[in-house]
């Protein structure tokens, strides 16, 4: 079993649509949980990252970190086109003596968002 | 303020060369961590550098190793190349390591 479950998707909405990113993690030490974008042939882009469970928001997407249920979610709002991408979860621990640990990625999930 | 650089953007070797693939991070930053990108494992974790030292390493074999330099710039090289090492190489950056980086738009090295 990986550390960090992702569903590869596709996913397709239409524009204007909410979308809902998931990702299950099985590692309770995980502290430290981001959500990147990566476009075909581009490096990935960090879009959020939030330290622990709750809720952080930032224009039109919202992260959710459920550490009890070991679940986070990114909430994508009035989805665009340009939204099309591959959605990356990842997840980290930190140490005093080592800085953070090795970041453990999803496999990403593949949008679409149709005009 | 510059992103990252990765240099070059693409490469061909062939099986049982090897090859040194460049990171310059953002300027400031300290930390800088690769990884590979292949369909069907996803973004694997190599290594960690921080101030010229490997602070994390992931599960890869010792044929994959790296070096910071005292500039934050950072090296990564791959001795004896399998087929199986084709994939895209990523360098991430950030101040301290972790949570908040950013990466580069990658290396696309093919084996053959």
């Amino acid at each position: 079993q990986k550390e960090v479950e992702q569903d590869p998707g596709p996913l397709s909405v239409p524009e204007g649509a909410i979308v809902s990113l998931n990702c299950t993690y099985s590692n309770s030490a995980f502290q430290y949980f981001m959500w990147y974008r990566q476009y075909s042939r581009k490096g990935p882009e960090l879009l959020m990252y939030t330290y622990s469970s709750g809720n952080k928001e930032d224009g039109r997407f919202t992260a959710q970190v459920d550490k009890s249920s070991k679940y986070i979610s990114l909430f994508i709002r009035d989805s665009q086109p340009s939204d099309s991408a591959t959605y990356l979860c990842a997840m980290s621990v930190h140490t005093d003596s080592g800085g953070y640990q090795k970041v453990t990625f999803g496999t990403g999930t593949k949008l679409q968002v149709i005009p | 303020k510059a992103g990252v650089t990765q240099t070059p953007r693409y490469l061909i070797k062939t099986r049982g060369q090897q090859v040194t693939l460049s990171c310059s991070p953002i300027s400031g930053h300290r930390s800088v961590s690769w990884y590979q990108q292949t369909p069907g494992q996803g973004l694997q974790f190599l290594f960690e550098y921080f101030s010229e030292t490997q602070r994390n390493k992931g599960n890869f074999p010792g044929r994959f190793s790296g070096r910071q330099f005292s500039n934050s710039r950072s090296e990564m090289n791959v001795s004896t190349l399998e087929l199986g090492d084709s994939a895209l190489y990523l360098c991430a950056s950030s101040s301290q390591g972790g949570a908040e980086a950013f990466f580069g738009q990658g290396t696309r090295l093919t084996v053959v």
